[in-house]
């Protein structure tokens, strides 16, 4: 059971060039995300996903895609890198978050990935 | 607007001093406060959640309490190897977790 894995965990881009980086869940969690961490600005939502073939957008989704083909898997894919993408890029999986309170509702985080635009 | 909001920024204590660390926020529709401890090049670890106003958890030197608009982390006679980064969020409307900026937190033997 290797939880959330995300690779890579470094990557240095050029302005303008375009990549993706890959989260996989072992848990079987139906909901997934993405989130960048900027120093002095917590964790930002970027995309999230309650099952395959359904995303959403969270508080900074603009210059990133996303898509969901299966339960495990929730890539984040950068167009057209700008150096405002530089960050740690983290992806989180939790247990589905639709209906009532209940136990297992919090979301487990990946290792990160640290991204260099330049 | 949903907003956390973590104080203090950064904490300091000696080994064995007694702290707390704040999370106030303003949301609407709030289904969970969670806190999590994260080190330097890691991802957040889960601490605990906490679901509505007068619950208590507890974990070793930790425990968290919760009211109706605010949350703290008790950290009591803290070791070095609690020093990390104290992070709090919030569930809102079942997909969306917002969270604070956290508290840089030093424990000097």
């Amino acid at each position: 059971n290797a939880g959330v894995t995300q690779t890579p965990k470094f990557q240095v881009l050029k302005t303008g060039q375009s990549m993706t980086l890959q989260c996989a869940q072992d848990m079987n969690h139906e909901y997934m995300s993405w989130y960048r961490q900027d120093p002095g600005m917590g964790l930002r939502l970027i995309h999230y996903s309650v099952g395959a073939g359904i995303t959403d957008q969270g508080e900074v989704p603009n210059g990133y895609n996303v898509s969901r083909s299966t339960t495990e898997d929730f890539p984040l894919r950068l167009l057209s890198a700008a150096p405002s993408q530089t960050s740690v890029y983290f992806c989180a999986s939790s247990y589905g978050l639709g209906g009532g309170v209940s136990s297992g509702n919090t979301i487990y985080f990946g290792e990160g990935s640290w991204l260099t635009v330049v | 607007e949903d907003q956390v909001t973590q104080s203090p920024e950064a904490l300091r204590l000696q080994e064995g001093e007694s702290s707390s660390l704040n999370c106030s926020y303003t949301v609407s529709g709030l289904r969970g406060l969670f806190w999590y401890r994260q080190d330097p090049g890691k991802g957040p670890e889960f601490l605990f959640t906490l679901y509505s106003a007068g619950e208590e958890k507890e974990k070793e030197r930790l425990k968290a309490t919760l009211t109706k608009k605010e949350s703290f982390l008790h950290i009591t006679a803290p070791k070095p190897e609690d020093s990390a980064t104290y992070l709090c969020a919030v569930r809102v409307n079942f997909n969306k977790f917002y969270f604070g900026s956290g508290t840089k937190l030093n424990v000097k033997p």
